[in-house]
């Protein structure tokens, strides 16, 4: 069965603190995606990666970092947590090509205090 | 600003009756939608998509209609099940959101679908 597996379900930080979420696919997808969910907002993407060590912003790419060493793994990074950061946090990864849907995690719930 | 718009946080239905969900863009750029379905504590799972040269697309009792004057879709359910209960959510991409191989999505604000026994 396909998977992106992102490695913690639920997180909580503190303020100031650097705090890494993972994800990992195992389909060999090309690209990666990093989306938040917030109520009333939807998804809204952070950064996607479109192959190894390349990285694109996405719509809100302040406050946040990411790191694609490997292309099974795609890291996104908070610099310094702040409490606007608490949400639900969600990978997803796609082939290379138009029209392809995208594969998601299960999402992170991180919440900051 | 929201180019995806889901006006309806959520919708309650009677099991066995049509559930329609309904999703308006403003991008007129948009050539392709997809629905996504979520249940708590998952991810989205894909659902049903629709190219913008057409305007209808049918996958077992989902049904998705595409119409492009108005910059508006909806998801049809028949008949709804207990297990369609979750948030769906409606998502466009455009040509101009294609870079390097990589298709951005710009996704709705999703609607709570709760179907009733």
């Amino acid at each position: 069965d396909v998977k992106v597996t992102q490695s913690s379900r639920y997180l909580v930080k503190r303020t100031g603190e650097k705090v890494f979420l993972e994800c990992v696919q195992d389909m060999d997808h090309e690209n990666m995606f990093w989306y938040r969910q917030d109520p009333g907002l939807g998804l809204r993407l952070i950064y996607f990666s479109y192959d190894v060590k390349m990285k694109e912003k996405g719509d809100i790419p302040e406050g946040y970092s990411v790191s694609r060493e490997k292309k099974e793994r795609f890291s996104l990074i908070l610099e310094s947590a702040s409490t606007n950061q608490t949400s639900m946090y969600l990978c997803a990864s796609s082939p290379k090509g138009q029209h392809y849907g995208y594969t998601f995690g299960s999402g992170t719930r991180l919440t900051v205090v | 600003d929201q180019q995806v718009k889901q006006n309806s946080p959520s919708l309650s239905v009677q099991e066995g009756r049509i559930s329609i969900l309904n999703c308006d863009y403003t991008n007129s750029m948009f050539d392709y939608f997809l629905w996504y379905k979520k249940y708590p504590a998952e991810g989205p799972t894909f659902l049903i998509s629709i190219s913008s040269i057409k305007d209808k697309n049918e996958d077992g009792r989902f049904t998705v209609f595409l119409n492009k004057s108005a910059k508006h879709l909806s998801l049809h359910i028949v008949p709804s099940q207990p297990g369609d209960s979750a948030v769906y959510f409606c998502a466009a991409s455009a040509l101009a959101l294609y870079f390097q191989g990589a298709q951005k999505l710009v996704f709705g604000q999703g609607t709570r679908l709760t179907i009733n026994p």
